[in-house]
């Protein structure tokens, strides 16, 4: 049972911005977004998380929608070391468990 | 932070025998985690490993096939026992170094092939 629905590809162009959707509708108060990504022959790696507030760091931002249903990944310039599988990831804050759903395998193009 | 390496990288072995995978942490961790990721697919978690106390498994995963060791703080070991074809995957471990269920960090993964 999955908790979220990702676009299984995408693509986009280097140096522009690359949005990744996430929809997590039953999402319950206590859970937290989470964004790994794996680039190939490599392990996960942590992006970001957040509860309900936009979240930035040096990486990428979050965008958390009002009512928590969805949320979008943002990238701010892709580059072609962003290549990779972006896995969105719904965990309850005392969860230590980490579920990871099939992800959205982005490709940046020159 | 959390600086994580696996031994063997990769190896080729035939059914029938087992594998050691070795995880040692550049610091000391209470909660270690394995994970499989089988061709093409997602990762699962396989178990969760704290020192101290024997290792959780998740549903579809047992001990006497996967048995995991944690004598200290920074290592962790994964036999992968009477190996078969079908557990040909990438196993990676991975700490939470917070403890407070934040970012996990994850090591660069042992690939094996089972022949």
């Amino acid at each position: 049972d999955a908790k979220t629905t990702q676009p299984p590809s995408m693509d986009c162009a280097e140096g522009r911005a690359a949005n990744l959707p996430c929809n997590h509708s039953t999402i319950s108060g206590n859970e937290y977004v989470y964004w790994y990504r794996q680039i190939h022959s490599q392990g996960p790696q942590y992006i970001i998380h957040g509860l309900k507030n936009n979240e930035t760091n040096e990486m990428a931002s979050l965008i958390i929608t009002e009512d928590r249903k969805s949320s979008t990944l943002i990238l701010p310039h892709a580059t072609l070391r962003d290549t990779a599988v972006y896995y969105c990831i719904v965990r309850g804050g005392n969860d230590y468990k980490l579920s990871f759903g099939a992800g959205t395998t982005v490709t940046v193009r020159a | 932070s959390a600086v994580i390496s696996q031994k063997p990288s990769r190896d080729i072995c035939q059914r029938g025998t087992s594998l050691t995978i070795q995880c040692q942490v550049d610091s000391q961790v209470t909660m270690m985690f394995w994970y499989r990721q089988q061709p093409g697919q997602s990762l699962t978690l396989i178990a969760t490993a704290n020192q101290g106390s024997e290792a959780t498994y998740e549903s579809g995963f047992v001990i006497d096939k996967f048995p995991i060791s944690r004598p200290n703080l920074t290592f962790s070991t994964l036999t992968v026992s009477n190996m078969s074809p079908e557990d040909s995957s990438i196993y990676l471990c991975s700490v939470d170094p917070s403890g407070i269920y934040n970012e996990q960090f994850f090591g660069p993964g042992t690939r094996l092939t089972v022949l």
